[in-house]
């Protein structure tokens, strides 16, 4: 079993769909992470999470919603995408917020 | 947000050469981390460096943090096939939180 999982791998959507990403760690952390992969840039921080609470927001579009329901969950609610939104979503967990992350395998995200 | 300069941005190499990749920024940091990225999973953790001039080993690979505290080195021995993949550097600022910044990548490629 993987520390960080993420489901689904692949997620192709049209741009008036809704549909939710899922991160599940099983390291026992207390800080969660979204980060946005797109080529030839750098990963982007998104989200940031400690012990359920949002400590930080990367100034992302509202079309992005993050929730942690738990300390070893992650969502992202996905409404109205963007073509340009298509991209690897990598989720990641560190025992604290500031330590070294480990990432979940991503979501490829296709927004057509 | 802060740019961390990564080069070569890609490198093509026979297998048994030695690799040579290095990370720099106009900022301080006080943490190096170093990531592998293979084709459709999330970057691995490969080494983590916490002081200035620190230099670390995992195997063939090794990695130092740079004496002025603005860069760091990753370095590959004998390499192998399987070392292929996007290989990023992630940098905390000193003083700044706790966010990490991420290099764009190098992409390395091993002929057999």
């Amino acid at each position: 079993e993987t520390g960080v999982t993420q489901t689904p791998r692949h997620l192709v959507m049209g741009m008036t769909n809704k549909k939710s990403l899922k991160c599940e760690q099983h390291l026992g952390h207390n800080a969660m992470y979204w980060y946005k992969q797109s080529a030839k840039k750098p990963l982007e921080l998104m989200f940031v999470y400690s012990l359920e609470e949002r400590v930080e927001n990367n100034s992302v579009p509202s079309r992005f919603s993050p929730e942690c329901p738990n300390s070893s969950h992650l969502f992202l609610h996905l409404h109205t995408l963007q073509p340009e939104d298509s991209a690897l979503y990598l989720c990641a967990s560190s025992q604290e917020t500031g330590d070294q992350a480990f990432f979940g395998q991503g979501t490829r995200l296709t927004v057509v | 947000g802060q740019q961390l300069n990564q080069s070569p941005q890609s490198m093509f190499i026979q297998e048994g050469e030695d690799v040579s990749m290095n990370c720099t920024s106009s900022s301080i940091f006080n943490t190096w981390l170093w990531y592998k990225q293979d084709p459709g999973e999330g970057p691995v953790l490969l080494i983590a460096l916490y002081k200035a001039g620190e230099l670390t080993s995992n195997g063939r690979l090794t990695a130092q943090f740079g004496i002025t505290r603005k860069d760091s080195f990753l370095n590959i021995s004998a390499s192998i096939p399987s070392d292929v993949g996007i290989y990023f550097c992630a940098g905390r600022i000193r003083n700044t939180g706790n966010q990490f910044y991420f290099g764009t990548g190098t992409s390395l490629t091993v002929i057999p």
